[in-house]
C-alpha cells in the first residue's frame, strides 16, 4: 500500500466552525506533513512531524491545529478560519522527517477547503 | 535556505512540439530533485525524482529529466508533448540532511490541439 488518504475531499466551512481534516498512511512511514496549496501557487510547507511529534511549525497561525494520534494518522484541526485561509491541503509522508538518501514524499489527495 | 527557480511560468505548445521546462536550484549540500505534474483539479502525481546515479532519468508519460550538478540544474524534458499534457508542472529540491521540501513556482504548460 503506497497511498495516502485524506478526508473529507471537499469541506465547506463557516467562520465560526471548528472541523477537522484527516490523513491516513499505512507505508510504516514516521514523517508526515501538512502544506497548503493555493490555486496555480506551489505547495506550502505547514507542519511537520516525526516519529509523532511536531518538528516543524511554519509560523502558520492558531487557527490551524496539527495533531498526530499515532504513527499512521495526522489531523489538522481548523477553528475560526478566515476566507484567505480557502486552499488545497495537503498531507505527505516519508520514511523519515530528516537524513538520507531515496526519502521521498508521497503526497495525498488533498482535502479542497473553502471558508465562507 | 534552499530555493528553486522555474524559468518559465507559462508555456504554450502545439501538440508533437518538443518541450523542455527549466529547474534551477540554490543548495549546497546534498539534495534529492522532483519533478510533479498536477492536472487541472487534481492531486500532485510525482513525474520522476533523482537521488543520484545516472544524471538522467526516465519518468512516467515519456518524460525525462536530467541532472547537471555543475549548473544546479534538473530540466524537464518530453520529445513530443500531447494535449492531455496540459497541466502544471513543479520541480521540487528536498535537503537530505534536513528532510525540508522546496517547490518552484510552477509552469502552467497549455498544449494545443
Amino acid at each position: 500500500d503506497t497511498e495516502v488518504t485524506q478526508t473529507p475531499k471537499h469541506l465547506v466551512m463557516g467562520m465560526t466552525n471548528k472541523k477537522s481534516l484527516k490523513c491516513e498512511q499505512h507505508m510504516g512511514h514516521r514523517a508526515m506533513y501538512w502544506y497548503k496549496q493555493k490555486a496555480k501557487k506551489p505547495p506550502e510547507l505547514m507542519f511537520v512531524y516525526s516519529y509523532e511529534k511536531l518538528s516543524i511549525n511554519e509560523s502558520v497561525p492558531s487557527r490551524f491545529s496539527p495533531e498526530c494520534p499515532n504513527s499512521s494518522l495526522l489531523n489538522l484541526h481548523l477553528h475560526a478560519l478566515q476566507p484567505e485561509d480557502s486552499a488545497l491541503y495537503l498531507c505527505a509522508s516519508s520514511q523519515a522527517a530528516s537524513g538520507g538518501l531515496f526519502n521521498e514524499q508521497f503526497f495525498g489527495p488533498g482535502t479542497r477547503l473553502t471558508v465562507l | 535556505a534552499q530555493s528553486v527557480s522555474q524559468h518559465n511560468h507559462h508555456v504554450i505548445l502545439s501538440e508533437a512540439a518538443s518541450l523542455e521546462l527549466g529547474c534551477n536550484y540554490s543548495y549546497g549540500g546534498t539534495v534529492n530533485l522532483f519533478w510533479y505534474v498536477q492536472y487541472p483539479g487534481q492531486h500532485l502525481q510525482l513525474l520522476l525524482k533523482y537521488f543520484s546515479g545516472d544524471p538522467l532519468v526516465k519518468g512516467i508519460k515519456g518524460f525525462e529529466a536530467e541532472f547537471i550538478k555543475s549548473k544546479f540544474s534538473f530540466n524537464l524534458r518530453k520529445p513530443s508533448v500531447q494535449w492531455s499534457d496540459t497541466a502544471e508542472y513543479f520541480c521540487a529540491v528536498r535537503d537530505t540532511n534536513a528532510g525540508k521540501s522546496t517547490f518552484g513556482d510552477g509552469t502552467t504548460l497549455t498544449v494545443k490541439p
